[in-house]
């Protein structure tokens, strides 16, 4: 296995316009989460998936933001009619469960002009 | 809502120097998570810690978590180049709540 893969690693697109980003997770994770990080901030939760169930939301996750996990293992998170302020790296990770600890893929570095 | 506040925010050393930075929570860990994050990658696990006053350590890095739960410390011995970064502490909850990070860099 070789770890929590993004794809893609850059995306620049202009404001207006629909973005989406896939994870792929260890394949013997149960749970999978997306994040957000600014410059100078930790990451922020956004959502997450135990298989294919989303069971969580942040209110940071506003209705532009969408997330599936159809069928348990790969993730895609959309964000339609981008804004300059979803301008960020968004970050993926997975575990085994609670308290476990959690692997990150190398992030999509989002850039809205 | 929980709140984790890492200290300092910035940190600048010489080579061979020792280190210490903190992180501190409005309230009681679930579990204790430290990560270190290179500019342009992700977060990657350092140590898990559970039970209070527990010690860990990972070669130059020792890592304690306060009796109470609530606040944890992360030395670094004769730091190196390599130990430059982010270092961010994490409540292993359901969500993995983070501080803002403490960067490192060490000047060779």
């Amino acid at each position: 296995d070789t770890g929590v893969s993004q794809d893609p690693r850059h995306k620049i697109t202009k404001r207006g316009q629909n973005v989406t980003f896939r994870c792929d997770p260890i394949s013997e994770h149960n749970r999978l989460y997306w994040y957000r990080q600014t410059l100078g901030q930790g990451p922020e939760f956004l959502t997450y998936f135990q298989n294919e169930a989303q069971l969580e939301k942040s209110r940071l996750l506003s209705d532009r933001f969408s997330a599936e996990r159809p069928k348990g293992s790969f993730s895609t998170l959309e964000i339609q009619r981008t804004e300059q302020g979803d301008s960020a790296m968004y970050l993926c990770a997975s575990s085994g469960g609670q308290n476990y600890g959690y692997t990150f893929g190398s992030g999509t570095r989002l850039t809205v002009v | 809502t929980q709140l984790l506040e890492q200290s300092p925010q910035f940190l600048s050393i010489q080579e061979g120097e020792n280190l210490t930075v903190y992180c501190n929570s409005s309230s009681v860990f679930s579990s204790l998570q430290w990560y270190r994050q290179e500019p342009g990658e992700g977060p990657v696990l350092l140590v898990t810690v559970v039970t209070g006053g527990e010690v860990k350590k990972l070669k130059r890095l020792t890592f304690q978590f306060g009796d109470a739960r609530k606040d944890s410390s992360l030395h670094i011995t004769a730091a190196q180049p390599g130990d430059t970064g982010l270092y961010l502490c994490a409540d292993g909850n359901n969500r993995l709540a983070f501080g803002k990070g403490n960067q490192v860099v060490v000047i060779p």
